[in-house]
């Protein structure tokens, strides 16, 4: 069965440092992997998309990566704060056809930046 | 301006009870989804409506049912309430191609004591 795993439950990092989530998935062949962050008591908010095509992507201090052969997705936050502090979601589309199936989750990675 | 809105944001009833969530989109998006995040903050979707027809439904009780009256707006509907269906559910909408990240709504936290 499809499953998407994150590296860990938690992960705590000192502020100014960089930040590496992991996103593995197994029984996938995605065209697109997305990313979220979520707050307590709020939904998702999205952050990226990276397409099976691209090796990477930036925005602002977030970059992420993508290896279709290794089934991984690296999250990488530079120059972490601590308002960077939240729970970090990795996403794939489910099914293939238009993105009506909706996504299907990983348990998410809580990242807490220390001071 | 709220992009996706779900009302209410706090529901705490009584097992049997029949309860409704709302959600409206302004985005002009053409699909909408129910998610359910569970006390282990797992994620996962319930339903997804493209265009106001029911697109998935996954395995869910037929007690809760979706309704989409027009392309903005998914409510859910929950019949006969059991202490498991405390969670948080999220709304959701889309553009309608898979280039684009999803919109969520601030979530509906239902408690049933």
């Amino acid at each position: 069965s499809q499953k998407i795993e994150q590296n860990s439950e938690a992960l705590n990092i000192q502020e100014g440092k960089t930040a590496t989530l992991t996103c593995n998935y197994t029984n996938y062949s995605p065209a697109y992997l997305q990313w979220y962050r979520q707050d307590p008591g709020r939904g998702p908010v999205f952050l990226l998309l990276i397409r099976e095509n691209e090796k990477e992507k930036r925005k602002e201090r977030l970059k992420v990566t993508f290896d279709t052969t290794l089934k991984q997705s690296l999250f990488h936050i530079t120059a972490s704060q601590p308002a960077d502090s939240a729970t970090y979601l990795c996403a794939l589309e489910r099914g293939s056809g238009g993105g009506a199936d909706g996504l299907t989750f990983g348990k998410g990675t809580h990242l807490i930046i220390q001071p | 301006d709220t992009a996706v809105s779900q009302t209410p944001k706090y529901l705490v009833t009584q097992m049997g009870n029949d309860k409704s969530i709302k959600c409206e989109q302004n985005l002009g998006h053409d699909t909408m989804y129910w998610y359910k995040q569970d006390s282990k903050k797992f994620l996962k979707i319930m339903f997804s409506y493209n265009n106001k027809e029911l697109i998935i439904n996954e395995t869910v009780p037929n007690r809760f049912s979706p309704k989409s009256p027009d392309k903005a707006h998914l409510n859910l509907h929950i019949n006969s309430l059991e202490l498991g269906d405390s969670a948080v559910y999220f709304c959701a909408s889309r553009a309608g191609t898979m280039s684009y990240g999803y919109t969520f709504g601030s979530g509906t936290r239902l408690t049933v004591v």
